[in-house]
């Protein structure tokens, strides 16, 4: 059964970069050919697509934070990570990494979610 | 990018009764060339990730009960619970996957009245 897992810091200073990674198990990323993503949610609020990342490497990237985020996979580790840099307050959410439902498609609604973690940002 | 809007904000719905959440997209996720509507629901608990219910816009994940049912078409789009259950009461959000960059809704709080 396919899991996801986040992991990384729980809390980041203003200005620095958050870098989550999402651990993979029960199917292998660069067998699978599947899209993965990274979705947040500041607590109490709704949902914020940040991007997605094909096992061969290929980015979509949200442009409102598109300057600030690369999204990268390492398929020798099972794991696809985050990296959002210059955060301020505005980044404190719950950030969830997930899996497009269909095969080696894009354009599909996410069937796999990980727990979430939440990243707070503040001095 | 395209903007989803849902309503009600809220909804109190008795125990057994039917609730009705729509939502609206700013274009149209209707892809021509398959005759698909590019159009998920997600479902989400207190403490927990958003759970898939729908794609396709009318396309029940599996697992699903089948008291939850989508609709719609272009841009209007419909989550129907037919028959409340307790265990019903969550967040729901719409989200399009027609073009990047992907949007949710604001979500609609469902609860039991």
């Amino acid at each position: 059964q396919l899991q996801l897992q986040e992991s990384g810091p729980g809390l980041v200073e203003p200005s620095e970069t958050l870098s989550l990674t999402c651990s993979v198990s029960g199917d292998s990323i660069s067998s699978s050919r599947y899209y993965w993503g990274w979705v947040r949610q500041p607590p109490g609020r709704g949902l914020e697509w940040i991007g997605t990342i094909f096992y061969s490497g290929n980015t979509y990237y949200n442009p409102s934070l598109k300057s600030r985020v690369t999204i990268s996979v390492d398929a020798s580790k099972n794991q696809f990570s985050l990296n959002l840099n210059s955060v301020t307050a505005a980044d404190t959410a719950f950030y969830y990494c997930a899996r497009v439902r269909e095969l080696a498609t894009l354009y599909d609604a996410f069937d796999i979610w990980g727990q979430g973690t939440l990243v707070t940002v503040s001095s | 990018d395209i903007v989803m809007t849902q309503s009600p904000d809220s909804l109190a719905v008795s125990l057994g009764g039917r609730a009705t959440i729509n939502c609206k997209s700013s274009q149209s996720v209707l892809y021509n060339s398959n005759n698909k509507n590019y159009l998920a629901w997600y479902q989400q608990k207190p403490g927990q990730p958003p759970k898939l219910l729908i794609y396709w816009a009318s396309t029940r994940e599996s697992g699903v009960p089948d008291r939850f049912s989508g609709s719609g078409s272009g841009t209007d789009f419909t989550l129907t619970i037919s028959s409340l259950q307790a265990e019903d009461v969550a967040v729901y959000y719409c989200q399009q996957y027609y073009s990047t960059p992907y949007s949710f809704g604001q979500g609609t709080k469902l609860e039991i009245k």
